[in-house]
């Protein structure tokens, strides 16, 4: 069955960086493009980053743009998530979720249990 | 990126029908059949309901049905449970080959 184990998250000071890591299983991982999704204490949903199966074209949200990098190695069935210049509003915990496409971001079929990152000095 | 806009509650007594709106642009929901449906508990990552609009995935309940009608596409559940209590967030593919979630819907069971 599918597994998707996200780690990494912590407490981190305000412009501090952190890098999370999701090990997948269960599912041929590169063949599929992975999510990085996050959602802020008691708010909504936020997509965050998509990468393509093969980790040739990336796509970013705004707010995270410039500041976050996805990225995967498909040797280690692991997508991961190099957050730098931290913010308080980036406090949330970020899920993990795979794609039903290798290509371009389209819904997301299964989804890790979260790690939680906490901006705060 | 703007989010796409969702009620911010419904409700319903067990049995009865609910639908929940999800209203965006021509630059998301309106130009794309890519509009997807997630259900989220208390404490638990959210599942698929949803996906294009109106397919359900396998092992969803035949009670949730999807569809799209212009810019806003929309969620019913029928005969009503009190198990379907839970958040409600719609996805969309955008025109910068982004996804954009709506802001979510509390259900409540009566």
């Amino acid at each position: 069955q599918v597994q998707l184990v996200e780690s990494g998250g912590g407490v981190v000071q305000p412009g501090g960086s952190l890098r999370l890591s999701c090990a997948a299983s269960g599912f041929t991982f590169s063949s599929y493009g992975m999510h990085w999704v996050r959602q802020a204490p008691g708010k909504g949903l936020e997509w965050v980053a998509f990468i393509r199966s093969d980790g040739s074209n990336k796509y970013y949200a705004d707010s995270v743009k410039g500041r976050f990098t996805i990225s995967r190695d498909n040797s280690k069935n692991t997508l991961y998530l190099q957050m730098n210049s931290l913010r308080a509003e980036d406090t949330a915990v970020y899920y993990c979720a795979k794609d039903v496409r290798w290509d371009l971001p389209h819904y997301f079929d299964y989804w890790g249990q979260g790690t939680l990152v906490t901006v705060s000095s | 990126q703007s989010a796409l806009t969702q009620p911010a509650s419904v409700s319903g007594s067990p049995g009865q029908s609910i639908t929940i709106s999800c209203t965006g642009t021509s630059s998301d929901v309106g130009g794309y059949n890519y509009v997807s449906w997630y259900q989220q508990h208390p404490g638990k990552a959210p599942k698929l309901m949803i996906y294009d609009v109106s397919n359900r995935p396998s092992g969803v309940s035949n009670r949730f049905s999807g569809s799209k009608s212009g810019n806003t596409a929309s969620l019913t559940i029928s005969g009503l449970q009190a198990e379907d209590e839970a958040d409600y967030y719609c996805s969309s593919y955008t025109t910068s080959s982004t996804l954009v979630f709506g802001g979510g819907t509390k259900l409540t069971v009566l």
